[in-house]
C-alpha cells in the first residue's frame, strides 16, 4: 500500500524567506509525482509535475525535486510572499493490477503542509 | 482548474435521502477520481476509474456507488445519506501526466 507523508504539517515563515516542503512515499514504483496548492475553500491547483525519469522541475520561484530511490520529493519556494500562503499537497499515482490489466490509476495524497507567510 | 466541472456546488440533504454528484471532464482523460476532504483528514479516495466502464474502490468506498458509462462523466451516488457523509467532495481527472481537479461540492447531511 502506497503511503504518502508530508513534513512539516504546518510552517510559518516571514516574507522573503526560502523554504522547503517535504513529501515521502513508501513505494518507489511511481509513475510521476505532482505538487498541488489548495487555497481555503477552493479546489486543488496543479503546481508542478515530475516524471519518474526526471530529477527536478522548475516553475518560476518553485522547484520540485524527486529522488525515487529514497522515496522523497521536495518543493522549494524561493523568496516567499504572503500570497504563497496555502496548503501544499503532493500526490503519486500507484501501480495497480486490475481486471483491465496494470495501470497507474490510484492517486494517493499526502496530508498536506499548511504554509503561512506573514508580512 | 479548467476542464473538470462538478455539479452541484452545494447541497443540503436530509438523512436517508439519495443524490448523485456529477463530474464531467473535456480533456479525454482515462482516469477519474472521487475524493472527500474533511478537516484534519486530508483527501481520502472514495472510488476511481481507469477508463470508460470501469470502477474501483478507494480507501473509503462504503455508502457510495459510482458509474462511468461515458468516458467524460464520473457519477458519485449516495443511496441513503448519513450525517457522516457531510464533507467536501472533489472530483479529479488525469491523463498520462497531470491531474486536474474540480472546484468541489459542499454536501451537508442533516
Amino acid at each position: 500500500k502506497q503511503e504518502v507523508t508530508q513534513i512539516p504539517a504546518a510552517l510559518s515563515v516571514p516574507e522573503g524567506e526560502n523554504l522547503v516542503l517535504n513529501c515521502s512515499f513508501t513505494d518507489s514504483a511511481i509513475y510521476n509525482l505532482q505538487w498541488f496548492r489548495q487555497d481555503p475553500g477552493k479546489g486543488l491547483t496543479s503546481l508542478l509535475l515530475i516524471q519518474s525519469s526526471q530529477r527536478e522541475q522548475t516553475s518560476g520561484r518553485l522547484n520540485a525535486s524527486l529522488d525515487k530511490s529514497s522515496g522523497r520529493s521536495t518543493l522549494y519556494i524561493a523568496a516567499s510572499q504572503p500570497g504563497d500562503s496555502a496548503t501544499y499537497l503532493c500526490a503519486v499515482p500507484k501501480l495497480a493490477v486490475g481486471r483491465g490489466g496494470t495501470s497507474y490509476g490510484k492517486l494517493t495524497f499526502g496530508q498536506g503542509t499548511i504554509l503561512t507567510v506573514h508580512p | 482548474n479548467a476542464g473538470v466541472t462538478q455539479t452541484p456546488k452545494f447541497r443540503v440533504l436530509k438523512t436517508g435521502q439519495s443524490m448523485t454528484l456529477l463530474c464531467a471532464q473535456d480533456m479525454n482523460h482515462e482516469y477519474m477520481y472521487w475524493y472527500r476532504q474533511d478537516p484534519g483528514m486530508g483527501l481520502r479516495l472514495i472510488h476511481y476509474s481507469v477508463g470508460e466502464g470501469t470502477t474501483a474502490k478507494g480507501e473509503v468506498p462504503d455508502g457510495y456507488n459510482v458509474s462511468r458509462l461515458k468516458k467524460q462523466n464520473f457519477l458519485l451516488g449516495l443511496e441513503s445519506a448519513a450525517p457522516s457523509q457531510t464533507s467536501v467532495y472533489f472530483c479529479a481527472s488525469r491523463g498520462n501526466t497531470e491531474a486536474f481537479f474540480g472546484q468541489g461540492t459542499r454536501l451537508t447531511v442533516v
